[in-house]
């Protein structure tokens, strides 16, 4: 079974410290892990993928099969960063995506 | 605006009542997607199109619960005989392609039912 685990509902840092969402996934195959992201009134947009391997607004993800995790990463927050943040996984063949329960994360000043 | 878009954002209806959601892909974009998002959990997948087919379907989505996408371009999902748990965001997504991972979503439709 696919399945996708956020363990932190809610994650409060301050502007200039160090960000990391953490994230689980269950998948026998390999799959393709993204980070979407959901500003203040804005809809659901994809934020990064591990397979580009880019920095997106300074964030970065690794994905470690042995830990079967794809936490995300900042070095240093800033207040517009503040978000709901969800980590997804496919399965091979770009199909449906399965998201874990999400992470709001407070930037603050 | 040439984003995915849903119509109406919003909707209340009273148990027992059918509702239809409408949802206009990114033109062009052969894949479409439906999920569901209640309170507190991330989307949960329903079903999606390729073009016209309708190739796969969660079992979230009982006998009550029909999507179609009959020209392969907008979609309408609809919902027999709502019940209260029926209460969420719909969600829209496409993609351009079937080899494309990234999926463009709509801002939702939220259904109440009471």
């Amino acid at each position: 079974a696919q399945r996708v685990t956020q363990p932190e509902k809610l994650l409060s840092v301050f502007k200039g410290a160090p960000v990391e969402l953490k994230c689980n996934y269950s998948y026998s195959g390999s799959p393709e892990l993204f980070w979407y992201v959901q500003y203040s009134r804005q809809r659901l947009q994809l934020l990064l993928r591990h397979i580009s391997r880019e920095s997106i607004k300074g964030f970065t993800a690794d994905l470690n099969k042995g830990e079967t995790s794809f936490h995300l990463k900042k070095p240093f927050a800033q207040e517009e960063d503040s978000a709901m943040y969800y980590c997804a996984l496919s399965g091979q063949g770009a199909q449906k995506l399965v998201f874990g329960q999400g992470t709001r994360l407070t930037i603050n000043p | 605006d040439t984003g995915v878009s849903q119509d109406p954002r919003h909707k209340i209806t009273k148990r027992g009542q059918n509702v239809t959601f409408r949802c206009d892909p990114i033109s062009e974009h052969n894949r479409l997607y439906w999920y569901r998002q209640t309170l507190g959990q991330g989307p949960e997948f329903l079903t999606y199109f390729q073009n016209e087919a309708q190739l796969e379907k969660s079992r979230l989505l009982s006998d009550r619960f029909s999507a179609e996408r009959p020209k392969g371009s907008f979609s309408t999902l609809e919902i027999q005989r709502t019940e209260q748990g029926d209460s969420a965001m719909y969600l829209c997504a496409s993609s351009p392609h079937p080899l494309s991972y990234e999926q463009y979503f709509g801002p939702g439709t939220r259904l109440t039912v009471t």
